[in-house]
């Protein structure tokens, strides 16, 4: 059973960076068969995907044009788990952030992670 | 971009009634479009997936249709426990973009 479990912290600075991270069980973030996302959820801007990572063959990246500019997205094989990375972040990056695994045969979602952007 | 827009945005139904809610795509996406169920503080849960697979555990009361732009997810008979916001979302390409939500409520 595919069980994603997140991590980092809830509160981040302006202009700081957010990292989080999703410890995957059950799967391998190598597989040839998932899709490893981000997204968040905000009252202002309801659910967004923010990007993927991916293995096939090599690994690939996509990411939402609203915030290409400031993120990444990393598989670390070793660990078995992916990261967000999202800099210069405001108070408008205030939101609940998501780690989901697409799949054929369907989706798995963290548990999501409220991050509040404040000084 | 591929855009996805939901209607309506909110909903009131009774028990028992059929409910429909539907999600165009500004583009053609195949059947590659999920349907959404979330509740108040809980974790989006996944109800249909390639436009029309329910997924394991899901009642059968949801079915979802519908290819290229235009879709749909309908509830047979409404229940109390449907009580939910209902999203789209294309995943074929990305971006994999959101449809705004339909809020669902019981008169």
């Amino acid at each position: 059973q595919v069980q994603l479990q997140q991590s980092g912290p809830g509160l981040v600075k302006p202009s700081q960076t957010l990292s989080l991270t999703c410890a995957i069980s059950g799967d391998s973030v190598s597989s040839n068969s998932a899709l490893w996302n981000w997204i968040r959820q905000s009252p202002s801007r309801g659910l967004e995907w923010l990007g993927r990572t991916y293995y096939r063959s090599r690994w690939f990246n996509d990411y939402a044009v609203s915030v290409k500019s400031r993120i990444t997205i990393d598989p670390d094989t070793s660990k078995n788990h992916f990261s967000l990375h999202l800099n210069s972040v405001t108070p408008e990056d205030t939101a609940v952030y998501y780690c989901v695994r697409d799949h054929a045969s369907g989706s798995h979602w963290g548990q999501g992670t409220l991050v509040t952007v404040s000084s | 971009d591929i855009q996805m827009t939901q209607s309506p945005s909110s909903l009131s139904a009774s028990v028992g009634d059929r409910v429909t809610i539907t999600c165009r795509a500004s583009q053609g996406i195949s059947n590659y479009l999920a349907w959404y169920q979330q509740k108040p503080g809980k974790v989006p849960k996944l109800l249909i997936y390639a436009a029309s697979t329910l997924q394991s555990g899901v009642p059968s009361r949801f079915s979802g249709s519908g290819s290229g732009t235009d879709f749909t997810l309908t509830i047979s008979s409404l229940q109390p426990e449907d009580v939910a916001t209902y999203y789209c979302q294309k995943y074929n390409s990305a971006p994999c973009s959101f449809g705004q939500g339909t809020k669902l409520e019981i008169k």
